[in-house]
């Protein structure tokens, strides 16, 4: 089956810094959404990107299809952008609700 | 709109019981699913169903069953629980075309002794 990696696991930043997660996917796809799970354990969908680039306030993300690697950028973080970030993927050709996850990016912004 | 809600928040089991965790949603999405976070991992699909009477094993089915008789409930049951089955479940739904973001609820805690 489709595997997704990303990288790094884990990422600590001041409050104020810029970073970057990535997401790469070993097969096609038709769908790649990234999540954040806060501290409480709720997911929050950030961005539904099979391909091109969005951007929503400080967060925006890119996905190169043709390449199988998706990107998350978060400008000046705040303490509230710490919990873990997913990149999931419908694999296949066409829609189907299924999900495959990777493993995650912990990330924690110090004040 | 409530979205997509799960009962209940948090459950203690003893192994060999059984129990069913509810998951409905009122945003008519058809494509709703099951899955299980467990520490330091990512979600990994149970049971998923494209739509009312129809549903189908996703990567860990196993000791887990589900049924959808209407478009709203997606109840996943737990047939005799074990201490492996110690996570917590989420739920989640989607529409079947478009943008399909996918919405999850709240998640059930479960502890399986």
């Amino acid at each position: 089956g489709i595997q997704v990696e990303q990288s790094p696991p884990d990422l600590i930043l001041q409050e104020g810094a810029n970073s970057t997660l990535r997401c790469n996917f070993s097969d096609s796809v038709n769908n790649l959404q990234w999540f954040h799970q806060n501290p409480w354990g709720q997911l929050i969908n950030l961005f539904y990107i099979p391909s091109g680039t969005k951007q929503n306030g400080r967060l925006s993300a890119t996905t190169v299809a043709t390449e199988r690697y998706s990107l998350l950028y978060i400008s000046s973080s705040q303490t509230t952008d710490s919990g873990v970030y997913f990149c999931a993927v419908d694999p296949g050709s066409s829609n189907t609700g299924k999900l495959i996850f990777g493993q995650g990016t912990t990330l924690q912004v110090k004040p | 709109n409530a979205g997509v809600t799960q009962t209940p928040k948090f459950q203690v089991l003893k192994t060999g019981q059984s129990m069913t965790l509810q998951c409905a949603q009122d945003m008519n999405h058809e494509y709703m699913s099951w899955y299980r976070q467990d520490p330091g991992m990512g979600l990994r699909l149970i049971h998923y169903s494209v739509g009312a009477g129809i549903t189908d094993q996703g990567e860990v089915p196993n000791g887990y069953n589900v049924s959808r008789s209407t478009t709203e409930d997606f109840p996943l049951r737990l047939l005799s629980a074990a201490p492996s089955q110690t996570s917590v479940y989420f739920c989640a739904s989607s529409q079947t075309s478009g943008v399909s973001t996918q919405y999850f609820g709240p998640g059930t805690r479960l502890t399986v002794l």
